[in-house]
């Protein structure tokens, strides 16, 4: 079967560093992605990984264990605006399909 | 901005109708992807295009249908419309590795 687990919901403090697990299992993997996507508007691409290791943008890092179906994305000097939902997705199939979790709401707090 | 629209923005229908949504992109991309996402929940792949054709589909029923055009522009019917297909529905262009999501389509159905 196809099951991407993430977390329901995160608070944390502006300024703050926050990490959102993301444990998968899919029949196929040709990488992972995280997307954010405030309330009512389309996902952004944030982060891809295809291969095991972190990769960091800015303020954004994510990290990929392909042997363990795990990744995390870290948030850092976290802003007011970061507050909003945190997707991931795995790419899978021949045709790259996207298979996403349910999406982490995240609030940040003054 | 990723260059993606789709109209109209938000819709309402009663149940037993039928709805055409449209999805367009600037960027002269080949493959684009359907998603349906329920309230509080990720986005589920409908189905997805490449150069006109269908090739390949999630567990979505054959009421629900799609065309590719030459000019970088798709399309997503439903035919006898229930309740549960209230959601937003987003089209995604495929960059080299990402995903190019258009800003949605709010569809509400009475």
């Amino acid at each position: 079967g196809q099951n991407i687990d993430q977390p329901t919901e995160m608070t944390a403090t502006e300024g703050a560093i926050v990490q959102i697990n993301c444990t998968y299992q899919t029949s196929g993997f040709n990488g992972l992605f995280w997307y954010q996507q405030h309330a009512g508007e389309a996902p952004t691409f944030l982060s891809y990984n295809v291969l095991d290791g972190l990769e960091e943008k800015g303020r954004f890092s994510s990290f990929l264990s392909r042997s363990k179906g795990y990744s995390y994305l870290l948030l850092k000097e976290l802003q007011m605006k970061d507050s909003a939902s945190y997707l991931c997705a795995v790419f899978s199939g021949g045709y790259n399909k996207l298979i996403f979790g349910a999406g982490t709401r995240l609030a940040v707090h003054p | 901005e990723t260059g993606v629209t789709q109209s109209p923005t938000h819709l309402i229908k009663t149940r037993g109708q039928q709805v055409t949504l449209r999805c367009s992109s600037q960027s002269g991309h080949n493959t684009v992807s359907w998603y349906q996402q329920a309230l509080g929940q990720g986005p589920q792949f409908i189905f997805q295009y490449y150069r006109e054709e269908e090739n390949g589909r999630g567990n979505f029923p054959p009421r629900f249908s799609g065309l590719q055009f030459p000019n970088y522009s798709s399309e997503l019917n439903v035919n006898a419309l229930e309740l549960d297909d209230s959601a937003l529905y987003l089209c995604a262009w495929q960059g080299a590795y990402e995903q190019y999501f258009g800003p949605g389509t709010r569809l509400t159905v009475t």
